[in-house]
């Protein structure tokens, strides 16, 4: 079955440390997008990407880096920089710009610094 | 920028009651509309995604309709059921834009 598989499930982060997010998707689509999720909060965009080797900026990207050297892989780094990094990660993909067919959504990542 | 609002934020209500949910928004030119469900800890899963051509769909118990000259969209649950408790989330999409803004969503209690 195609879908959006993200690893780890839970992951551990100690201060200063940098750790990765995989996502990965085999429904041959051309856009995937990384959201942040708070409690009590609705989803915020962190970085987008709607071709290889292109991607863009959310609304709330600083202290994230992400890569799209794959048309089927979209890995978000979480960086040191970034202060506040406990949250629950979701990664999604649409088949693109113009096309009806919405969001898939993975299972998520839950972050939290120790 | 697209703002999105759902309303109530949380929701009560037994067995088998009709309900529905609400999603407004701020810039009419959206293309598609798309409601999520949302258990704790878990992923988004599509409910209903309404494109741009279309103003409702339907999927079993659930209908959402979509009228975009007012910003508005509901999602009509019929007879609810215990297991259809869960965070309910709906999402624009600006016309050819590519991104979808988000709702802050309704959590939905159904009492046996």
């Amino acid at each position: 079955d195609g879908g959006i598989t993200q690893s780890p499930k839970y992951l551990f982060r100690k201060e200063g440390q940098n750790v990765t997010l995989s996502c990965e998707q085999n429904l041959n689509h051309d856009a995937m997008y990384w959201y942040r999720q708070d409690p009590g909060q609705g989803l915020r965009l962190i970085y987008y990407s709607q071709i290889v080797n292109d991607f863009q900026k959310g609304d709330i990207a600083e202290g994230y880096s992400v890569s799209r050297e794959k048309k089927e892989s979209f890995p978000l780094t979480v960086t040191s920089a970034q202060k506040n990094p406990t949250a629950f990660y979701l990664c999604a993909s649409s088949p693109g710009q113009g096309k009806d067919y919405g969001y898939t959504f993975g299972s998520g990542t839950r972050l939290t610094v120790v | 920028k697209q703002e999105v609002t759902q309303i109530p934020a949380a929701l009560s209500v037994p067995e088998g009651e009709n309900l529905v949910l609400n999603c407004s928004f701020t810039d009419s030119a959206i293309y598609n509309l798309q409601w999520f469900r949302q258990d704790p800890g878990k992923g988004l899963t599509s409910l209903l995604l309404i494109q741009s051509s279309q103003r409702e769909q339907t999927s079993g118990r659930l209908n959402a309709s979509l009228d975009k000259s007012s910003g508005r969209s509901t999602l009509y649950i019929a007879a609810s059921q215990p297991g259809d408790s869960a965070t309910y989330l709906c999402a624009v999409e600006l016309y050819n834009f590519n991104k979808f803004y988000f709702g802050s969503g309704t959590k939905l209690n159904v009492k046996p």
